[in-house]
Formats: structure tokens, C-alpha cells, sequence
């Protein structure tokens, strides 16, 4: 059974710090590695779909990267700011009976200090 | 705008009483899904779907059924709400279970049962 982790559960870091979120997985048969914000009550967005066969992805100041080998996933915030604080899911996707499934991670709560 | 819309945002249920969240999207994806999100339990799978006629069932389906009609929707049913079902409950579509493409989520809908 597939099995991800996100360690620290919560992080506080400075205004202007880059930061580094982890993910880890027990089982490197993936799909793909998606990286998802959370705001409180609000739902998921979307932030990198990394494919099983890419190393890396990048958005603005976010870099994601995947180590399948390795079962470990990063996601990289540069010049963090207070509008970064949020809750950011892993998840990876896989196949299960010939269809797709996605577990997730419990999340790292991120706040950025002013 | 493209999306999962999900309706309502919030509900509040006596204990036995029935209800259906609704989940609509416009993309055309063949897969959508139900999640449950619970304190420290990360995000868990409910039913899902992978085309028009065809659901199954994921880690917690107990006390929801689902049905899938048309592409579109993809509604989930409550037989006989039981304070342990209270919870955030998200959907979610995929375009394809091919190589994992990527979900995009709804903004949720916050169910207290009392």
C-alpha cells in the first residue's frame, strides 16, 4: 500500500527566506507527482504536476523536483512571501486494479513571518 | 471559468437525515472522484469514477453512494448521516487514467452533522 509523508507538519520561516517542503512515497510505480496548496476552508490548488519521467518542474518561484529511485519529491519556494502561508499537499498518483489512484500526504502547514 | 464546480459550500444535517452533494465539471474528463478530509488524516478517497455508468468504490466508501450519469456529474449520496461523516468532502476530475494527467480539484463543501 502506497504511503506518503510530509515532513515537517508545520514549518514558520522569515519573509524573504528560500524554503525547501518534502515529500516522501513507499512505492516508486508512479504516474505522477502533484504539489497542491490548501488556504484555511478553501479547497486545493494545483501548483506542479511533476510526470513520472521528468526530474523537475518549475512555476514562477516554485521548483519542484522528483526522485523516483529514491521515493522523494521537493518542492522549492524561493523569496518566500506572507502571501506563500498555506498548507501544501503532495500526491501521487498510480496505478491500482488498471485504474488511477491518488494518495495523499497529510501536508505541511507553511506561515511565513513578516 | 472551466472547473469542478461542487454545491453547497456548506451544510448542516441532523443525524438520519439523507443528502446529496453535487459535483458538475465542464473539461470533459472521463475520471472524477470523492475525498473526505479529516484533521490529521490527510485526504481520503470516498467513490470514484472512471466514465458515464461506471463508479467503484475507495478506501471509506461506507454510508455514500454514488452514480455517474453523464460525464458531467457526479453526485455523491448521503443514506443516513451520522456525526462521524462530518468532514470537508471535495471532488475531483481527471482528464484521463492514462499516465496520470493531473486533477483538478472543487473548493469543497463543509458538512457538520449534529
Amino acid at each position: 500500500k502506497q504511503e506518503v509523508t510530509q515532513i515537517p507538519a508545520a514549518l514558520s520561516v522569515p519573509e524573504g527566506e528560500n524554503l525547501v517542503l518534502n515529500c516522501s512515497f513507499t512505492d516508486s510505480a508512479i504516474y505522477n507527482l502533484q504539489w497542491f496548496r490548501q488556504d484555511p476552508g478553501k479547497g486545493l490548488t494545483s501548483l506542479l504536476l511533476i510526470q513520472s519521467s521528468q526530474r523537475e518542474q518549475t512555476s514562477g518561484r516554485l521548483n519542484a523536483s522528483l526522485d523516483k529511485s529514491s521515493g522523494r519529491s521537493t518542492l522549492y519556494i524561493a523569496a518566500s512571501q506572507p502571501g506563500d502561508s498555506a498548507t501544501y499537499l503532495c500526491a501521487v498518483s498510480e496505478e491500482d486494479f488498471g485504474n488511477e489512484k491518488l494518495t495523499f500526504g497529510t501536508g505541511t502547514r507553511l506561515t511565513i513571518i513578516p | 471559468n472551466a472547473g469542478v464546480t461542487q454545491t453547497p459550500k456548506f451544510q448542516v444535517l441532523k443525524t438520519g437525515q439523507s443528502m446529496t452533494l453535487q459535483c458538475a465539471q465542464d473539461m470533459n474528463h472521463e475520471y472524477m472522484s470523492w475525498y473526505r478530509q479529516d484533521p490529521g488524516m490527510g485526504l481520503r478517497l470516498i467513490h470514484y469514477s472512471v466514465g458515464a455508468g461506471i463508479t467503484d468504490q475507495g478506501e471509506v466508501p461506507n454510508g455514500y453512494n454514488v452514480s455517474r450519469s453523464t460525464t458531467e456529474d457526479f453526485p455523491l449520496r448521503l443514506l443516513s448521516a451520522a456525526p462521524s461523516q462530518t468532514s470537508v468532502y471535495f471532488c475531483a476530475s481527471s482528464y484521463s487514467r492514462v499516465d496520470g494527467a493531473g486533477y483538478t480539484f472543487g473548493s469543497g463543501t463543509r458538512l457538520t452533522v449534529v
